[in-house]
């Protein structure tokens, strides 16, 4: 089973800086790496799919790098509105799909 | 329009058996794996498990096999979640969810399952 850790745990930054979030992966499965953006009382929503692809809707300020076992997703500019937990998730071929434990991010 | 709506919240007692549901609508039914999360108050998404609803192949997460069954009934594209004892630890929001190719992402709206004495 691929173990997924992220950090930092939680994030705070102002209004227009960069925020970085790292999924580290206890094994190698390429690049199929998904992140998700959940906000209170409502489903995840797919903002990464494939490591770097963004999802449909999802404004261009986030973007996803990585492969192997380290990945990456940057929001260019925190905006209010980008205030949630982020996930991310392995989606190999190879079951479970685990997710990470998240990542909050607050504006200061 | 493509939709996974879920069936409402339920409160259950220890022991006690369920079985939730999702209904799925505006695509084919047959071509895509339909997924189960949990999400237990205030923690994190925990995957559980898939199905393919064209054949029913299955795959559950260590943490979740033998505790629940997913299946399907492609006659009313519905996939099922359900117990035959639950437990207390099984107080959570549990989320169904189908994946269409180009980054294109389906989610019920969640059924919470309370079990408590």
């Amino acid at each position: 089973e691929i173990e997924l850790t992220q950090s930092p745990a939680t994030l705070s930054l102002s209004p227009g800086e960069r925020a970085t979030l790292s999924c580290r992966a206890s094994q190698s499965f390429g690049s199929y790496l998904a992140w998700y953006q959940q906000k209170p009382g409502q489903a995840p929503r797919l903002v990464i799919y494939e490591a770097s692809k963004r999802a449909p809707g999802i404004p261009d300020r986030f973007s996803g790098s990585g492969s192997g076992t380290d990945f990456t997703l940057t929001i260019s500019s925190l905006q209010p509105e980008d205030c949630a937990v982020y996930y991310c998730q392995q989606r190999s071929i190879r079951p479970p799909l685990t997710f990470g434990g998240g990542t909050k991010v607050e504006i200061k | 329009e493509v939709q996974l709506v879920q069936s409402g919240g339920e409160v259950k007692k220890p022991g006690e058996s369920l079985r939730i549901s999702c209904q799925a609508s505006g695509y084919s039914f047959t071509d895509y794996w339909i997924n189960w999360v949990r999400q237990m108050p205030g923690k994190g998404l925990e995957w559980m498990g898939r199905i393919d609803p064209s054949d029913s192949r299955i795959n559950y997460s260590p943490s979740f096999d033998g505790h629940v069954i997913i299946s399907v009934d492609k006659s009313t594209t519905t996939a099922f979640l359900q117990w035959s004892s639950l437990k207390a630890s099984d107080t959570a929001k549990y989320y169904c969810m189908t994946a269409h190719p180009g980054g294109y992402e389906y989610w019920g709206q969640g059924t919470l399952v309370t079990v408590s004495s």
